[in-house]
């Protein structure tokens, strides 16, 4: 079974300043991760996700997270953000099977400041 | 492309009544999940529909709980009878499922149950 631990349920920032959102997870096999996001009043989208090769993945609007197998983390990250950046954003996991399950993390709001 | 659509948005009940929810995927897609997401928490996998087979409902009380997918596209979630822990929002996602594992999912807005 898998289990992921985002461990921080708010993130204050100013704007421009650099943020990290955490997300640790547990698993047993190999794994899948994911970022989703979810803006005020609209549904969860994906943000990136890792499926092997480059431990290093990025998303259009500048945010990256790096798969760390050896402390089983993958914490994202932007060196710059902005007030539109303000959104729920969820770490998940899925196993290798062919089912697609996903397991996701509490969630981290990040809340940037003007 | 429309995206995944839910109705209704929000549904107030009485507990002991029963509610259902109406999803239809991104034309398609094959595979179709149902979550549940309660106040502070991730969204939790009830039941996960490839065309209409089941593929997972190891999560979904199915003592109060019942979901089906017509042909293959539209599905729907039934509650009956709610309890007040059934209060959440409910997503709906679907996906192209060539490869699930992989896929991105694409979510719906939600439904917003309140059981009172």
């Amino acid at each position: 079974a898998q289990s992921v631990t985002q461990l921080d349920s708010q993130v204050p920032v100013f704007e421009e300043a650099p943020v990290e959102l955490r997300c640790n997870y547990s698993s047993s096999v190999s794994v899948y991760l994911f970022w989703y996001v979810q803006y005020p009043n609209q549904g969860l989208q994906l943000l990136l996700k890792y499926l092997s090769g480059s431990t290093l993945v990025e998303s259009i609007n500048g945010f990256e997270a790096e798969f760390n197998k050896s402390q089983t983390s993958f914490h994202l990250r932007k060196p710059s953000v902005h007030i539109s950046d303000t959104a729920e954003y969820f770490c998940a996991v899925s196993d290798r099977s062919n089912t697609g399950k996903l397991i996701f993390g509490q969630g981290t709001t990040l809340q940037v400041k003007p | 492309e429309a995206g995944v659509a839910q109705s209704p948005r929000y549904k107030i009940i009485e507990k002991r009544q029963s509610v259902a929810f109406w999803c239809n995927p991104i034309s398609g897609h094959a595979t179709l999940y149902w979550y549940q997401q309660i106040l502070g928490q991730g969204p939790k996998l009830l039941i996960q529909f490839q065309n209409n087979g089941v593929v997972d409902d190891s999560q979904l009380p199915k003592d109060r709980f019942s979901a089906e997918r017509l042909k293959g596209v539209d599905s729907t979630l039934k509650i009956q009878p709610a309890k007040l822990e059934d209060s959440a929002v409910y997503l709906c996602a679907s996906s192209l499922a060539w490869i699930p594992s992989t896929d991105t999912q694409y979510f719906g807005p939600g439904t917003r149950l309140t059981v009172l």
